[in-house]
């Protein structure tokens, strides 16, 4: 089985632009998260989607980071404007239903902002 | 809430050096709990999954056992190899069905 695939696997942006990060999950996995991982801040929950609905939207993140699921086999994340301290990795991870169940990631977009 | 407490951010050992990495966690509800490891450029992974009908999970050498009294989680390995270097993370999961907390990571360097 496919696991979970994203691209691009590396981004760069010049301050104010817009980008979208894509994820496509494991088939058949209900549940689909968004994170950001820095050094500093480690992983970050940016948004949390049950069956293409939003169960969590990550306070300090909604004025500039838009995620949706378009349909259960695809998600975007959208930033918009980028700023420089944006720069990070972004993960997606998907899961089966429920909170006893693991999660499997991608491998990641690392994105840098100038 | 829901909380999950890494204290170590980096520990380095030499080969065949015994491994043990702190996790204490809180909840009210009935706790499943994961390690997952993440290596350089890639998406964490499940190493081991511990819940409350097992209260211990093995997996590639790595032990870690559930402690109810005590709230822990602690991962453990009786001897690390350079190909163990990974960051690791102590994860909570309750069956409620929200998100899973991630503890901070344990950043570990295993020098020959």
């Amino acid at each position: 089985d496919a696991g979970v695939t994203q691209t691009p696997r590396h981004e760069v942006a010049e301050k104010g632009q817009t980008i979208i990060l894509k994820c496509e999950p494991v088939s058949g996995h209900n549940d689909l998260f968004w994170y950001r991982q820095t050094k500093i801040q480690g992983l970050e929950l940016l948004s949390y989607f049950r069956s293409k609905s939003l169960m969590e939207d990550g306070g300090a993140f909604k004025d500039r980071f838009k995620a949706e699921m378009l349909n259960s086999s695809f998600s975007t994340l959208k930033i918009q404007p980028t700023e420089p301290k944006d720069s990070a990795v972004y993960l997606c991870a998907s899961r089966g239903t429920g909170g006893a169940l693991e999660q499997y990631f991608g491998p990641g977009t690392r994105l840098t902002v100038l | 809430g829901d909380s999950v407490t890494q204290m170590q951010g980096q520990v380095t050992l030499s080969e065949d050096d015994f491994l043990f990495i702190n996790c204490t966690y809180s909840t009210t509800w009935y706790p499943t709990l994961f390690w997952y490891v993440q290596y350089p450029g890639e998406g964490p992974q499940l190493l081991l999954k511990v819940t409350t009908a097992n209260n211990k999970g093995i997996s590639r050498g790595f032990e870690a056992t559930y402690d109810k009294r005590t709230t822990s989680f602690h991962l453990q390995k009786a001897s690390v190899q350079e190909s163990d270097s990974a960051v690791y993370y102590c994860v909570l999961g309750v069956n409620s069905g929200t998100y899973q907390r991630f503890g901070t990571g344990t950043k570990l360097q295993v020098v020959p």
